[in-house]
């Protein structure tokens, strides 16, 4: 079963990076994923679309500051020089037979 | 700019029905696929339903199949969501989306629309 999985929680200094990850399930390391970020009572934001061998592709207007990367069956969203603004959750969501989401990492920025 | 507005949300007793609204703009609203994805409160997202661009092929979650219907109007740019035997566990935020699926091999969500609160309640 395709399955995502995310840590519930990550917290990093203003000015810091940090690096969040999502883990696909056994047997589908090979997956892309999508990375969203949702603000505090905002629509979820399209940031990148990421594949298994690092490439991306990013949504509009997304600062460069946010970079993906893949290693195995882990798919990453870093954010350089965090910013208040980035204080958020954030959504990773692949397909197999449907569309699939990880259960979100809500990250505070200390 | 493409943007994407719902509206229809409300209060609405177990059993009832409600019919969401989505209107698009920015975008050529016909050449893509789009969804409705639903956040229940202090949850995650869930996906509910996506229609093809023509509207031949429509797509559900289980739990919301033979009581939702999703539809399309792409004369006038807009996207439905008729919610029927609505449930308190059908209680969320709906989000509309616009979704991409190049070479029918990855599908993904690359717009969203603020989203309408829906409330299921006695």
């Amino acid at each position: 079963q395709l399955v995502l999985t995310q840590s519930p929680s990550a917290s990093a200094s203003l000015g810091a990076s940090v690096k969040l990850t999502c883990t696909l399930s056994s047997g589908h390391s090979s997956y892309a994923i999508t990375w969203h970020q949702q603000q505090p009572e905002k629509g979820p934001r399209f940031l990148m679309k990421l594949n298994s061998d690092g490439s991306h592709t990013m949504g509009d207007g997304i600062p460069d500051r946010f970079s993906g990367s893949s290693s195995g069956a882990e798919r990453y969203l870093t954010i350089s020089s965090l910013q208040s603004e980035d204080e958020a959750d954030y959504y990773c969501q692949t397909w197999g037979t449907g569309v699939v989401f990880g259960g979100g990492t809500k990250l505070t920025v200390l | 700019e493409v943007q994407l507005v719902e509206s229809g949300g409300g209060l609405v007793q177990p059993g009832g029905s409600l019919r969401l609204s989505c209107a698009a703009s920015g975008f050529t609203f016909s050449t893509y696929w789009v969804a409705w994805v639903r956040q229940a409160p202090g949850k995650g997202l869930e996906w509910v339903a996506r229609i093809k661009q023509d509207g031949s092929a429509k797509y559900y979650v289980d739990s919301v199949k033979g009581r939702f219907t999703i539809s399309r109007d792409n004369a006038n740019n807009l996207l439905y969501l008729q919610m029927d035997s609505l449930r308190a566990e059908d209680t969320a935020v709906y989000y509309c989306a616009r979704g991409r699926f190049p070479s029918g091999s990855f599908y993904y969500f690359d717009y969203w629309g603020q989203g309408t609160l829906v409330t299921v309640s006695s």
